[in-house]
């Protein structure tokens, strides 16, 4: 079954960098995901979709701090010199035959 | 630039049908390359996807709300809509169109949301 797992919270200082973690289920290692991002009271936006390969594509302006790799069954979002905006819900998103699905997500607390 | 908009009633009685729908602007609905899709969002709580559909109409669900779920498409209005039927209170949250590719199902853009609370 294709699950992705997320942890609930992340913390980090203005100006540092954060590296989120989502998990895809065993035996989905070959799978894309897709990052979006929720700030406090706003509708998602699309950030990235990152491939297994660690390869990434981004949405339109998103800026070059942001950015995705690979590791097995990992797929990761970097984000660099963190700013108070980057403080959101981040959720990562893949599907499979006829269906989509989301990590449950990770709040962001940019200290 | 291609933008959603959610629309609809903002409040829906127990056991009722929620109707909304999503007005595309900046490119055409009947873009074979596409799906055209509804997520929710309960208050306070992660993100769920209830179903995408295709401009010929072909249309994917969610398993855990098929039974009470109908996403239909009209060209000509460049719209799509999701009907929920019998709802509950835990039904209310936000609901968010947004479209994806036909091959790779990455949500792309996202509308910016409408709440719908389920409340007699």
């Amino acid at each position: 079954q294709l699950v992705l797992t997320q942890s609930p919270s992340a913390s980090a200082s203005l100006g540092a960098s954060v590296k989120l973690t989502c998990t895809l289920s065993s035996g989905h290692n070959s799978y894309a995901i897709a990052w979006h991002q929720q700030q406090p009271e706003k509708g998602p936006r699309f950030l990235m979709k990152v491939n297994s390969d660690g390869s990434h594509s981004k949405g339109d302006a998103i800026p070059d701090r942001f950015s995705g790799s690979s590791s097995g069954a990992e797929r990761y979002l970097t984000i660099s010199s963190l700013q108070s905006e980057d403080e959101a819900d981040y959720y990562c998103q893949t599907w499979g035959t006829g269906m989509l699905l989301f990590g449950g997500g990770t709040k962001l607390t940019v200290l | 630039q291609l933008q959603l908009q959610e629309s609809g009633p903002g409040l829906v009685k127990p056991s009722e049908t929620l109707s909304l729908t999503c007005t595309v602007s900046g490119a055409s609905i009947s873009s074979s390359s596409y799906y055209w899709g509804w997520i929710r969002q309960p208050p306070g709580k992660g993100l769920q996807w209830i179903g995408s559909i295709d401009n010929s109409g072909g249309a994917y669900y969610n398993p855990s709300l098929k039974s009470r779920v109908t996403i239909s498409v009209d060209t000509s209005n460049n719209q799509f809509s999701l009907k929920l039927g019998s709802v509950t209170a835990a039904d209310t949250g936000l609901y968010y169109c947004a479209r994806h590719d036909r091959r790779n199902w990455y949500l792309d853009p996202w509308g910016q949301g409408t709440l719908v609370t389920v409340s007699s």
